[in-house]
Order: C-alpha cells, then structure tokens, then sequence
C-alpha cells in the first residue's frame, strides 16, 4: 500500500524559481526520504530527514518534516532545467525495514 | 546508477512465459529489494533480502519469485500466475536493512507482454 502521497502531482516553473513539493503520510515513521528519478532510470536518493529532526539542508535542498501533521516538505532553490525529474518521498514506518514509496511529483524547470 | 546493474534494459514476454531479471550489485550490501513501478505512480515492493538464502515477501509477491544464493544477485522470475506484468522494475540495495540507510536503485527493466 501507498502511504507517501505527493502533492502536486505535477509542477511546471521556470528556471531559477524555487520549487516546493509536498508528502503526506499515515502512520509513525523513523524517517522520512526523498529520491529523484529521471525519465526511464532508476532511482537517487537526495536526503534523509529523521523523526525527530524538523528541518535538513542539502545543496539547494531544504526538507522540513512535521511528524504532527504527518508530513514533509522537500523545496528546490534557483531551479535549473537539470532539476528536471519526478521526486518521490519515502517513509520507513517504525518497526519495519520496508520503504514505501508514494506517487510522486513530475518536476518540469523550462529554460 | 551506483554498483547496481539490472539486465535486460528491454524484455518481451508472450502471456504464459516465465521470465528471469537479472540484479547485481558490487556494492558489498547485504540488503536487496525488488520494486515495481507501473506508469505515473511510485515504486511497489515485491520482495526484499536481508542475508544471503533468506528473503521475505513485499506487498505484491504473488505472481513472482526470488532467489538469493549470493551476496551479489538477487533475480526475479516474474511468472505465468502473475496477471499484469507490464511495469517498470527497480532493483536496489543497502548496506543493512537498517531504517537509516539510503537505497541505491539499479537502471531498471521495462517488461512488455505481448
């Protein structure tokens, strides 16, 4: 089952805009991660936020997580056309080793 | 891709066949998973190895098996029983199956049924 949703689904911006996407999910987590995926490949993992941290910084990435809401923010700064990718959120429910993956965010930075 | 390579990059079945996708992985992780990820949605696990001879069924085992006889492979026979196997799948690994750990994914292989 499904329990990262991604919000919006999809997402169009120009080049040097910031870009936020969000991840709802529905029982208690040890963490939280985001990976990126371009057309046709496989998977990078970009950051990992633990439960009990609210905020985490990669590069031009900021991820927020707010275990009360039961959800995540992952923002993009100064977007670049590479940026280009749909970005899934995963969740690692507590007591499991399963990552479950939600549906994700198609990203499209137009130059 | 990191270490982690999944062949064919293109199958074709006939309905009916088995088929066998490969995973290897020079990462020296102990951990491997098998996911499927259909048009527009996010990744489904279908089994996921811990060790060495040991692996347990994800949330959508049925119609596959797995087998894990080293460290470094870990391939998936998708068969005849399962009904819609036109996806995407991902092989990944970890170093442990530890909460904390990252995924490194392999390419993929895109199956097709004909």
């Amino acid at each position: 089952s499904q329990q990262g949703e991604e919000d919006p689904q999809a997402l169009s911006i120009q080049e040097g805009e910031n870009a936020t996407m969000n991840c709802s999910y529905k029982t208690s987590i040890n963490n939280l991660q985001w990976y990126r995926q371009n057309s046709g490949r496989g998977l990078v993992h970009l950051i990992l936020i633990r439960s009990n941290e609210r905020e985490k910084h990669s590069g031009r990435l900021r991820v927020t997580l707010d275990t009360s809401k039961k959800s995540s923010s992952l923002l993009i700064t100064a977007s670049r056309a590479a940026d280009t990718a749909s970005y899934f959120c995963a969740t690692v429910s507590s007591g499991t080793y399963k990552y479950i993956f939600g549906t994700g965010t198609r990203l499209k930075v137009l130059a | 891709d990191g270490g982690i390579t999944q062949s064919p990059k293109y199958l074709f079945r006939k309905e009916g066949q088995n088929v066998t996708l490969s995973c290897e992985q020079n990462l020296n992780h102990d951990a491997m998973y098998w996911y499927r990820q259909d048009p527009g949605q996010g990744l489904r696990l279908i089994y996921y190895s811990q060790i060495v001879n040991d692996f347990q069924k994800g949330d959508i085992a049925e119609g596959y098996s797995v087998s894990r006889e080293k460290k470094e492979s870990f391939p998936l026979t998708v068969t005849s029983a399962q009904k819609n196997p036109t996806a995407f799948y991902l092989c990944a690994s970890s170093t442990e199956t530890s909460p904390y750990n990252e995924q490194f994914f392999g390419p993929g292989t895109r199956l097709t049924v004909l």
